[in-house]
Protein backbone atom coordinates (compact mmCIF):
# COMPACT_ATOMS: atom_id res chain seq x y z
CA UNK A 1 0.00 0.00 0.00
CA UNK A 2 1.17 3.78 -0.84
CA UNK A 3 2.59 5.35 2.58
CA UNK A 4 1.11 8.57 4.00
CA UNK A 5 2.41 11.54 1.54
CA UNK A 6 3.62 14.98 3.00
CA UNK A 7 5.06 17.94 0.57
CA UNK A 8 6.39 20.09 0.72
CA UNK A 9 10.00 18.17 1.79
CA UNK A 10 11.68 21.14 3.18
CA UNK A 11 10.69 24.79 3.62
CA UNK A 12 12.77 28.22 4.63
CA UNK A 13 10.73 31.25 5.24
CA UNK A 14 11.40 33.92 7.16
CA UNK A 15 9.64 34.83 10.78
CA UNK A 16 5.95 36.30 9.86
CA UNK A 17 5.36 34.87 6.53
CA UNK A 18 2.84 32.16 6.72
CA UNK A 19 3.34 28.48 5.34
CA UNK A 20 1.42 25.31 4.44
CA UNK A 21 1.60 21.61 4.83
CA UNK A 22 -0.46 19.28 2.73
CA UNK A 23 -0.41 15.19 3.73
CA UNK A 24 -2.21 12.01 2.01
CA UNK A 25 -2.95 9.59 4.47
CA UNK A 26 -3.09 5.60 3.92
CA UNK A 27 -6.27 4.72 1.71
CA UNK A 28 -9.07 4.00 4.22
CA UNK A 29 -7.63 5.88 7.61
CA UNK A 30 -9.90 7.30 9.53
CA UNK A 31 -7.63 8.74 11.74
CA UNK A 32 -5.26 11.64 10.99
CA UNK A 33 -2.25 13.73 12.99
CA UNK A 34 -0.33 16.35 12.73
CA UNK A 35 2.39 16.27 14.90
CA UNK A 36 5.32 18.67 15.78
CA UNK A 37 9.27 17.45 16.67
CA UNK A 38 11.62 19.43 17.25
CA UNK A 39 15.87 17.87 16.47
CA UNK A 40 16.17 15.30 19.31
CA UNK A 41 12.92 15.41 20.88
CA UNK A 42 9.79 13.12 20.65
CA UNK A 43 6.89 14.33 18.82
CA UNK A 44 4.21 16.41 20.13
CA UNK A 45 0.95 16.22 18.79
CA UNK A 46 -0.76 19.40 17.39
CA UNK A 47 -3.94 17.93 16.11
CA UNK A 48 -5.64 14.60 15.85
CA UNK A 49 -8.98 14.27 12.92
CA UNK A 50 -11.63 11.52 13.21
CA UNK A 51 -12.39 11.32 9.28
CA UNK A 52 -13.27 15.46 9.06
CA UNK A 53 -13.99 16.08 12.65
CA UNK A 54 -11.68 16.90 15.47
CA UNK A 55 -10.77 15.39 18.17
CA UNK A 56 -7.73 16.95 19.85
CA UNK A 57 -6.15 20.06 19.03
CA UNK A 58 -5.30 20.84 22.91
CA UNK A 59 -1.78 21.13 22.08
CA UNK A 60 -2.36 23.34 18.70
CA UNK A 61 -1.28 27.35 19.14
CA UNK A 62 -4.84 28.60 17.66
CA UNK A 63 -3.44 31.73 17.38
CA UNK A 64 -0.98 30.65 14.73
CA UNK A 65 -1.61 27.64 13.33
CA UNK A 66 -4.71 26.30 11.88
CA UNK A 67 -5.68 22.85 10.05
CA UNK A 68 -8.41 21.10 8.29
CA UNK A 69 -9.29 17.89 6.67
CA UNK A 70 -12.67 19.16 4.68
CA UNK A 71 -13.51 15.85 2.89
CA UNK A 72 -12.06 13.48 5.49
CA UNK A 73 -9.10 12.25 3.21
CA UNK A 74 -5.98 15.35 2.52
CA UNK A 75 -5.53 17.83 5.29
CA UNK A 76 -3.09 21.31 5.02
CA UNK A 77 -1.72 22.69 8.15
CA UNK A 78 -0.89 26.37 7.97
CA UNK A 79 1.09 28.14 10.05
CA UNK A 80 0.53 32.20 10.17
CA UNK A 81 2.21 34.29 11.06
CA UNK A 82 5.82 32.12 11.99
CA UNK A 83 8.13 32.61 14.67
CA UNK A 84 11.46 31.36 14.88
CA UNK A 85 10.30 28.73 17.49
CA UNK A 86 7.99 27.12 15.14
CA UNK A 87 11.19 25.86 12.94
CA UNK A 88 10.90 21.95 13.57
CA UNK A 89 10.36 19.18 11.72
CA UNK A 90 5.88 18.69 10.66
CA UNK A 91 5.07 15.12 11.00
CA UNK A 92 1.67 13.53 9.57
CA UNK A 93 0.26 9.99 10.98
CA UNK A 94 -2.92 8.23 10.02
CA UNK A 95 -4.48 5.06 11.63
CA UNK A 96 -6.97 3.03 10.48
CA UNK A 97 -8.67 3.41 14.17
CA UNK A 98 -7.82 5.85 17.38
CA UNK A 99 -7.59 2.74 19.45
CA UNK A 100 -4.94 -0.34 18.85
CA UNK A 101 -3.56 0.16 15.47
CA UNK A 102 -0.24 1.77 14.83
CA UNK A 103 0.36 5.34 13.64
CA UNK A 104 2.00 5.25 9.84
CA UNK A 105 3.94 8.50 9.52
CA UNK A 106 4.87 10.25 6.46
CA UNK A 107 8.64 11.18 5.81
CA UNK A 108 7.75 15.10 7.41
CA UNK A 109 8.55 18.89 6.28
CA UNK A 110 11.28 20.16 7.72
CA UNK A 111 10.71 24.03 8.28
CA UNK A 112 13.20 26.47 8.93
CA UNK A 113 12.37 29.86 10.07
CA UNK A 114 14.89 32.62 9.83
CA UNK B 1 0.08 12.07 35.75
CA UNK B 2 0.64 9.61 32.95
CA UNK B 3 3.66 9.00 31.37
CA UNK B 4 6.13 7.58 29.25
CA UNK B 5 9.98 6.98 30.32
CA UNK B 6 12.79 5.87 28.04
CA UNK B 7 15.93 6.44 31.45
CA UNK B 8 19.02 6.74 28.72
CA UNK B 9 19.56 9.26 26.31
CA UNK B 10 22.02 6.68 24.52
CA UNK B 11 22.59 3.22 24.62
CA UNK B 12 25.88 2.18 22.86
CA UNK B 13 26.34 -1.61 21.93
CA UNK B 14 28.72 -3.38 19.99
CA UNK B 15 27.53 -5.41 16.30
CA UNK B 16 26.54 -8.38 17.59
CA UNK B 17 25.57 -8.22 21.06
CA UNK B 18 22.14 -8.16 22.30
CA UNK B 19 20.60 -5.03 22.82
CA UNK B 20 17.88 -3.48 25.15
CA UNK B 21 16.25 0.17 25.08
CA UNK B 22 14.38 0.28 28.55
CA UNK B 23 10.78 1.53 28.69
CA UNK B 24 8.41 2.42 31.12
CA UNK B 25 5.23 3.94 31.40
CA UNK B 26 2.61 4.79 33.98
CA UNK B 27 -1.06 5.07 32.79
CA UNK B 28 -4.90 4.36 34.09
CA UNK B 29 -6.40 1.52 32.39
CA UNK B 30 -4.74 -0.99 30.73
CA UNK B 31 -2.18 0.66 28.34
CA UNK B 32 -1.52 -0.48 24.27
CA UNK B 33 2.02 -0.11 24.02
CA UNK B 34 4.11 0.90 20.78
CA UNK B 35 7.85 0.97 19.88
CA UNK B 36 8.95 2.77 16.98
CA UNK B 37 12.23 3.53 15.14
CA UNK B 38 13.63 6.74 13.30
CA UNK B 39 16.11 7.25 11.25
CA UNK B 40 17.76 10.09 10.00
CA UNK B 41 15.73 12.70 8.00
CA UNK B 42 12.91 10.26 7.59
CA UNK B 43 9.73 10.28 9.62
CA UNK B 44 8.71 7.29 12.55
CA UNK B 45 8.57 3.62 11.48
CA UNK B 46 6.13 1.46 13.34
CA UNK B 47 7.91 -1.51 15.17
CA UNK B 48 5.80 -3.81 17.24
CA UNK B 49 2.93 -3.27 19.62
CA UNK B 50 1.17 -5.09 22.76
CA UNK B 51 -2.60 -5.13 23.36
CA UNK B 52 -3.26 -8.25 25.42
CA UNK B 53 -1.96 -11.66 25.34
CA UNK B 54 1.79 -12.84 25.17
CA UNK B 55 3.60 -10.64 27.40
CA UNK B 56 6.27 -11.21 24.65
CA UNK B 57 6.03 -9.63 21.11
CA UNK B 58 7.66 -10.18 17.83
CA UNK B 59 8.18 -6.98 15.64
CA UNK B 60 10.10 -6.26 12.34
CA UNK B 61 13.85 -6.82 11.78
CA UNK B 62 13.79 -9.26 14.38
CA UNK B 63 13.32 -6.76 17.39
CA UNK B 64 10.87 -8.06 20.50
CA UNK B 65 9.16 -6.63 23.34
CA UNK B 66 8.25 -7.74 26.67
CA UNK B 67 5.49 -6.46 28.70
CA UNK B 68 5.71 -6.67 32.38
CA UNK B 69 2.87 -5.62 34.53
CA UNK B 70 4.01 -5.74 37.82
CA UNK B 71 7.13 -3.29 36.35
CA UNK B 72 4.77 -1.71 34.50
CA UNK B 73 7.89 -1.78 31.52
CA UNK B 74 7.87 -2.34 28.07
CA UNK B 75 11.66 -2.90 26.85
CA UNK B 76 12.75 -3.73 23.33
CA UNK B 77 15.43 -6.22 22.85
CA UNK B 78 17.25 -8.06 19.90
CA UNK B 79 19.25 -10.83 20.31
CA UNK B 80 22.26 -9.42 17.72
CA UNK B 81 22.61 -6.19 16.93
CA UNK B 82 23.69 -4.68 13.86
CA UNK B 83 24.99 -1.48 12.29
CA UNK B 84 21.93 -0.79 10.53
CA UNK B 85 19.55 -0.73 13.51
CA UNK B 86 21.01 2.73 15.07
CA UNK B 87 19.00 5.25 14.46
CA UNK B 88 16.04 6.88 16.94
CA UNK B 89 13.51 5.07 18.86
CA UNK B 90 10.60 6.12 20.55
CA UNK B 91 8.42 4.37 23.03
CA UNK B 92 4.40 5.39 23.39
CA UNK B 93 1.64 4.10 25.08
CA UNK B 94 -2.13 4.93 24.84
CA UNK B 95 -4.16 5.39 27.96
CA UNK B 96 -7.90 4.77 28.02
CA UNK B 97 -8.61 7.16 26.32
CA UNK B 98 -6.92 6.71 23.69
CA UNK B 99 -4.52 9.66 24.17
CA UNK B 100 -1.15 8.66 22.79
CA UNK B 101 1.78 9.28 25.00
CA UNK B 102 5.46 9.58 23.41
CA UNK B 103 8.71 8.98 25.50
CA UNK B 104 11.25 11.28 24.66
CA UNK B 105 12.98 8.66 22.80
CA UNK B 106 16.80 6.87 23.00
CA UNK B 107 19.36 6.82 20.58
CA UNK B 108 20.68 3.51 19.49
CA UNK B 109 24.61 3.62 18.13
CA UNK B 110 26.01 0.09 17.47
CA UNK B 111 29.72 0.00 16.65
CA UNK B 112 31.27 -2.02 13.98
Amino acid sequence: EAGVAQSPRYKIIEKRQSVAFWCNPISGHATLYWYQQILGQGPKLLIQFQNNGVVDDSQLPKDRFSAERLKGVDSTLKIQPAKLEDSAVYLCASSLSPSNSPLHFGNGTRLTVT
Amino acid sequence: AQSVAQPEDQVNVAEGNPLTVKCTYSVSGNPYLFWYVQYPNRGLQFLLKYITGDNLVKGSYGFEAEFNKSQTSFHLKKPSALVSDSALYFCAVRDSNYQLIWGAGTKLIIKP
